[in-house]
Parts: structure tokens; sequence; C-alpha cells
């Protein structure tokens, strides 16, 4: 049972224009959601987080919105560049648990030239 | 500067063999986290180590699998009798305290024949 999930398992995006990737959860418990970005043959590297008192977090070309009565959350990165493809994982945890963060399958995007 | 390094990089072993996997999180980083990432999968959680202690095991998914970390740094996962499906790539993460950003390793890339 899949409490994270990515329903688009890529993406393709023209260089310059708004790469949009998104995510819904299940749980209600989860309070604290995480992007991250994975490039072939490295572990995951942390993106950008949000937690559940907010409903945008932004640095840089990064922005995280999250919709809570929706279950929803999306990253949008703008502009897109070509150093930006590679597999995004969303994923949340429970603040006040320090343990596990629940993955969501990922979505591949690639940037087209 | 060291992040989280995991050997070996790749491992190729037999149905029913023994395998030792380890991982040396950043140093200074109590908290020490295994995954497993199956074809098409996010990253799945196993074990979850404070200093020593493993404070949170119940992502292992069988008594196959047994992760120690006796001198609260370098941490082995062990897995015994292997299955072909335990074949996948094994994450290590590692943070400052339980509930901080965690650093992933880039993998151990487990095969079993």
């Amino acid at each position: 049972d899949q409490q994270v999930k990515q329903n688009s398992p890529s993406l393709s995006v023209q260089e310059g224009r708004i790469s949009i990737l998104n995510c819904d959860y299940t749980n209600s418990m989860f309070d604290y959601f995480l992007w991250y970005k994975k490039y072939p043959a490295e572990g995951p590297t942390f993106l950008i987080s949000i937690s559940s008192i907010k409903d945008k977090n932004e640095d840089g070309r990064f922005t995280v919105f999250l919709n809570k009565s929706a279950k929803h959350l999306s990253l949008h990165i703008v502009p897109s560049q070509p150093g930006d493809s590679a597999v995004y994982f969303c994923a949340a945890s429970v603040m006040n648990r320090d343990d596990k963060i629940i993955f969501g399958k990922g979505t591949r995007l690639h940037i087209l030239p | 500067g060291a992040g989280v390094s995991q050997t070996p990089s790749n491992k190729v072993t037999e149905k029913g063999k023994y395998v030792e996997l380890r991982c040396d999180p950043i140093s200074g980083h109590t908290a020490l986290y295994w995954y497993r990432q199956s074809l098409g999968q996010g990253p799945e959680f196993l074990i979850y180590f404070q200093g020593t202690g493993a404070a949170d095991d119940s992502g292992l998914p069988n008594d196959r699998f047994f992760a120690v970390r006796p001198e609260g740094s370098v941490s082995t996962l062990k897995i015994q009798r292997t299955e072909r499906g335990d074949s996948a790539v094994y994450l290590c993460a590692s943070s400052l305290v339980g509930g901080s950003e965690q650093f992933f390793g880039p993998g151990t890339r487990l095969t079993v024949l």
C-alpha cells in the first residue's frame, strides 16, 4: 500500500520552461514533506522540503506547494535547465519521529534542448 | 569533504550465500539509516540506528536481514541465505541527529543469481 504516490513515471520538458512534478499521499499523520533528486549511480540528494504548517516554500528555481486538504504536493522548477534531468522522489515523514522517510516511486524528468 | 561511503559498490552473489554490506557515515553523525531500492521503486526504509542501538528495525523484511553498528559509526548490513528477490540497491544515509537532514551514500548494487 503506497503511502506516497508519484503517478507520472516520466516527464519531458523543454529547456527554459516550467517543470511540474506531482505527488499525492494517503497518511494524514505526515507533517513534513521532502523532494530528493537522484542521478544515476549516486544516492538521492535533498532538494527542498516543506512542513505542513506552510503551503509554499521557495528556494531559488525550486518551489514546493502543499495542499493539505487534497493531500497533494507539487514541485515546480523554473526555468528548467539541462542539469535538472534526473529522477525526483517525493517523500514524507512525521516530524516528531526521527526515523523513516517514506518515498514515492519517483518521476524521471527529461529536459529537452 | 567526506560524504557517506558504501562498499562494495557492486556485489554479485549466488542464491543461498551470505553477504555483508558496509556503510561509513559522515563523521560525527549519530543517526544512520538503511534503505533498499528495488527496480522501479523508491527507497524503502529498512532500519534506523541512533548511536549503537537499532532504534527502529521495523522495515527489515525478515530474519535473514540483520544490521549492526557496534561503535556508533560504521554499520554493516548482513543478509543470510540470499534470495533472488534480495537483488536491489542498498542505500545508507546518515544525519547529525535523528530527524535532521539525511545524507545518502551512492549505494551498493546487490545482484543475487
